[in-house]
């Protein structure tokens, strides 16, 4: 199975809010609350943002949101900052063979 | 602190194996699975399956079964992944990462150990 669809690149100006989509199938995200979303800059590791669809991990920014509707989950960033700018990566787990998957993968852009 | 500290990286020939070890401190060991996630060069994210540090039971993606292997030595509070048969495709940053539990999300990750594949 391949990767959970996301959009290449999202960009928005400081203080804007910014949603990116991550879009799967009832196997995955639609069939399970175990979508998470990870941050990653340049020459990092991920980290986890948002898990259990909508649960922040203690330290996250309250700008940082997630939610899921059919088989489609959003991660949203409110109040946009300079430091916000990252690749966003989602995940869920799969009832395929493949177990766990992550999405493709979203550049965000503060302007 | 939760830390989870990998292997420096590695050069391998195709067809070689490599093995990378990650040592965890700061929590029980053995009280959360541990995972293993790749990343090629410029590329997204790639999960390859998890280890329980409490039973060593594995679950492998299917992508990588028969080529991998995950343990684990709980007297040092380190696991290990070893990849057979490599080819250039496998040129990535290998990850461990600890579960937390019950999401299936990955809150603590190591620093990457790069495994770069070429003749």
């Amino acid at each position: 199975q391949s990767a959970l669809t996301q959009p290449a690149s999202v960009s928005g100006s400081p203080g804007q809010s910014i949603t990116i989509s991550c879009t799967g199938t009832s196997s995955d995200i639609g069939g399970y609350n175990y979508v998470s979303w990870y941050q990653q800059h340049p020459g990092k590791a991920p980290k986890l943002m948002i898990f259990g669809v909508t649960n922040r991990p203690s330290g996250v920014s309250n700008r940082f949101s997630g939610s899921k509707s059919d088989n489609t989950a959003s991660l949203t960033i409110s109040r946009l900052q300079t430091e916000d700018e990252a690749h966003y990566y989602c995940s869920s787990y799969t009832s395929s063979g493949t177990l766990y998957l992550f999405g493709s993968g979203t550049k965000v852009t503060v302007l | 602190q939760v830390q989870l500290v990998q292997s420096g990286a590695e050069v391998k020939k195709p067809g070689a194996s490599v093995n990378v070890s990650c040592k965890s401190s700061g929590y029980t060991f053995t009280g959360y699975y541990m995972h293993w996630v790749r990343q090629a060069p410029g590329q997204g994210l790639e999960w390859m399956g998890w280890i329980n540090p409490n039973s060593g039971g594995t679950k492998y993606a299917q992508k990588f079964q028969g080529r991998v292997t995950m343990t684990r030595d709980t007297s040092i509070s380190t696991m290990y992944m070893e990849l057979s048969r490599l080819t250039s495709d496998d040129t990535a940053i290998y990850y461990c990462v600890r579960d937390l539990s019950d999401f299936w999300a990955f809150d603590y990750w190591g620093q990457g150990t790069l495994v770069t594949v070429s003749s």
